[in-house]
């Protein structure tokens, strides 16, 4: 069965610092997908970035990067010079290759990061 | 283009009560999902529709359903409230239901059962 662990459940930084948000994930399949998402205080879930297994580029976008290791199991998050507007839960999430139609996301328990001024 | 739009946004039932909650995914998206929020157990998946068929259900009771209309609209019911049903229930679409699409979600509908 698949499963996605955030060990760190809450983070807080001072503005400017940089911060991880670590993901390791555990799935049978050769072949899935690495999400994540961030929910902002409105409950709405954002799309950040989305990989696939046979992809260990890292990438960065702005201010955020993403660190895909398969030996390790990992697809940690990090925010460089990080901002007051970054505060808000961040979820890891899982999709494999469906079975049969049809599939789901299988989330990690979340990282809630608090950034003070 | 507009959202996910899920309504109401608040929802204040009792136990024993039945509950319909509604969800108009992005136009030209196919495919809905539905998710539990909740503190204790997290974000968990309820049950994914495409094109009008329920495709794969999570863990659940039977007391949660759902259904889809040809206009891809979603609607999900849940019967016979329990306290621990109290969550914020959150509608996704995609495309057409890939493993490799991302998911837009809605703000959520938050139930609370007294």
């Amino acid at each position: 069965a698949q499963k996605v662990t955030q060990a760190q459940t809450e983070i807080s930084v001072v503005e400017k610092e940089d911060v991880t948000l670590d993901c390791v994930y555990e799935t049978r399949d050769t072949t899935y997908y690495l999400f994540w998402y961030k929910q902002p205080p409105s409950g709405e879930l954002v799309f950040l970035i989305r990989r696939n297994s046979f992809d260990e580029q890292n990438e960065i976008s702005g201010r955020y990067s993403w660190n895909f290791q398969k030996s390790t199991s990992s697809f940690n998050f990090t925010i460089t010079a990080s901002q007051v507007v970054d505060s808000a839960v961040y979820f890891c999430a899982l999709s494999e290759a469906p079975r049969n139609a049809g599939n789901m996301l299988t989330f990690g328990g979340g990282t809630r990061l608090m950034v003070k001024p | 283009k507009a959202g996910v739009t899920q309504t109401p946004r608040y929802l204040i039932k009792t136990r024993g009560q039945q509950v319909t909650l509604s969800c108009s995914p992005i136009s030209g998206h196919r495919s809905v999902s539905w998710y539990q929020q909740t503190p204790g157990q997290g974000l968990q998946f309820l049950f994914e529709y495409f094109s009008e068929t329920q495709r794969n259900k999570g863990n659940f009771p039977g007391r949660f359903s759902g259904r889809q209309f040809s206009n891809s609209r979603s609607e999900m019911n849940v019967s016979t409230l329990e306290l621990g049903d109290s969550a914020l229930y959150l509608c996704a679409s995609r495309i057409a239901g890939g493993e490799n699409e991302k998911l837009f979600f809605g703000s959520g509908t938050q139930l609370s059962v007294l």
